[in-house]
């Protein structure tokens, strides 16, 4: 099947920097990746629609500026959060569908990334 | 906003039984998908049921959708240790990816 892969898997970082996770398709391209954002023991929280080529969709109550999306090529997507503070701290996950596989509907889930601000 | 409510929130089987959660959305739906999620990793996909299926097996899966109620339920049959894990249901309303998850059940087979 279909896989999508996520680095960092773990990062730590202090208050006020900014940390990038990738979200690479490795065996398929990828016109629209999804990122979403759980807390523990909490459902996923659809963030935002990363459209390669074009500007993100952001979903209401999630900051465009806080959480910058990139989505330069068609295996790459990029979450970028700026500044981050301790109550960014969370485990980030993107998604991805094959749009020309047999299973077009289904999406394939990154391993998560567990981002912890100190 | 949140589209699925799944009940129970908290599953505790032995190996052998049979787990069923239930799954209630509220908007109309494209589609219909249950994912495992092991502790701390991604997200598996199990199984999509689209709106006009009523049910769907996969291996010792069953997917009901009942579309009147706004309601799915998933069934695991003869679980297992491995079946161990937090089970979602998540939404698609117009096909476009857009998935609004569940707050899940978390299952728990013991040996």
């Amino acid at each position: 099947g279909a896989v999508v892969s996520q680095h960092p898997s773990r990062v730590i970082c202090k208050s006020g920097t900014s940390v990038k996770i990738e979200c690479r398709s490795l065996d398929f391209q990828a016109t629209t990746m999804f990122w979403y954002r759980q807390f523990p023991k909490k459902s996923l929280m659809l963030m935002a629609t990363s459209n390669e080529g074009s500007k993100a969709t952001y979903e209401q109550g999630v900051e465009k500026d806080k959480f910058l999306i990139n989505h330069a090529s068609l295996t790459l997507s990029t979450l970028t959060v700026t500044s981050a503070h301790p109550e960014d701290s969370s485990f980030y996950i993107c998604s991805a569908r094959d749009p020309v596989g047999a299973r077009q509907e289904t999406q394939y889930f990154g391993p998560g990334t567990r981002l912890l601000v100190l | 906003s949140q589209q699925g409510e799944e009940d129970p929130q908290a599953l505790s089987i032995q190996e052998g039984e049979n787990a069923t959660m239930n799954c209630s959305y509220k908007t109309s739906i494209n589609n219909l998908q249950w994912y495992r999620q092991n502790s701390g990793r991604g997200l598996v996909h199990l199984i999509l049921i689209r709106s006009n299926e009523r049910e769907k097996h996969s291996g010792r899966l069953r997917v009901t959708l009942d579309t009147s109620k706004k309601s799915s339920s998933l069934l695991i049959t003869a679980s297992r240790a491995a079946d161990t894990a937090s089970y979602f249901c998540a939404t698609d309303r117009r096909s476009w990816g857009k998935l609004q998850f569940g707050a899940g059940t978390q299952v728990v087979v013991t040996p």
